[in-house]
């Protein structure tokens, strides 16, 4: 099973609220990654958990914080949103080691920021 | 400093026709290369990689892509068309570190599918 889940599908939140999006995974892979997509554009990676610990922030502003409760699942935390930060958010995982880094992407939440 | 370019931003073939989507990278030791495919509004889907085994890597829905050192490309084909292949197409190269990896996106091709 390469599955990695994903909730909320979609998300529509005012710049002032407090929300939350959930990923989880179940093939012990210990390497999590959270990605924004904008509409015709790449993935950009955000974050990157190894062993439930942040190894990678790509600058991201503070209005996002990751969080990674077990090897299972990560969250992320979003307050006082903008509106450019309405995109797809993407979940990924992989495994820790030198041939086995494929990363599984989730179907991600689609986040609009009004 | 490893890059991905994706020569076409759009390719359109009719279906039953064969599929070329190429992808140069450039990477200072041996890359690992991926291809994902994400349809309208999913996530990216694995297409095939390659990790220094075979050079010609099979990968799901009839697609393979032929790793060329000597012309640092990954190209990506499908003999036959089908329509539901329509969608964005990712070259993908890996900087395998410790503490996870960091993957660099080409800009993508849609592949559009016509009757």
């Amino acid at each position: 099973d390469t599955e990695v889940t994903q909730t909320p599908k979609h998300l529509v939140m005012g710049m002032t609220n407090k929300k939350s999006l959930k990923c989880e995974q179940h093939m012990g892979h210990r390497a999590m990654y959270w990605y924004k997509q904008k509409a015709k554009k790449p993935p950009e990676l955000m974050f990157v958990y190894s062993y439930e610990k942040l190894s990678i922030n790509e600058s991201v502003p503070s209005r996002f914080s990751p969080e990674c409760p077990n090897s299972s699942l990560l969250n992320l935390h979003l307050h006082a949103l903008q509106p450019e930060d309405s995109a797809l958010y993407l979940c990924a995982s992989s495994q820790e080691g030198r041939s086995q880094e494929t990363q599984y992407f989730g179907p991600g939440t689609r986040l609009l920021v009004l | 400093a490893q890059s991905v370019t994706q020569l076409d931003s759009h390719v359109s073939v009719s279906e039953g026709t064969p599929v070329l989507l190429r992808c140069n990278y450039s990477s200072s030791y041996s890359p690992s290369l991926f291809w994902y495919v994400q349809h309208p509004n999913k996530g990216l889907q694995l297409l095939l990689k390659y990790t220094s085994a075979a050079t010609l890597v099979k990968g799901i829905n009839g697609f393979e892509a032929e790793f060329k050192k000597s012309e640092t490309s990954f190209h990506l084909t499908k003999p036959s068309a089908h329509m539901s292949d329509a969608a964005e197409y990712f070259c993908v190269v890996s900087d395998r570190r410790r503490g996870g990896n960091k993957l660099t996106f080409g800009t993508g091709t849609q592949l559009k599918v016509e009757l």
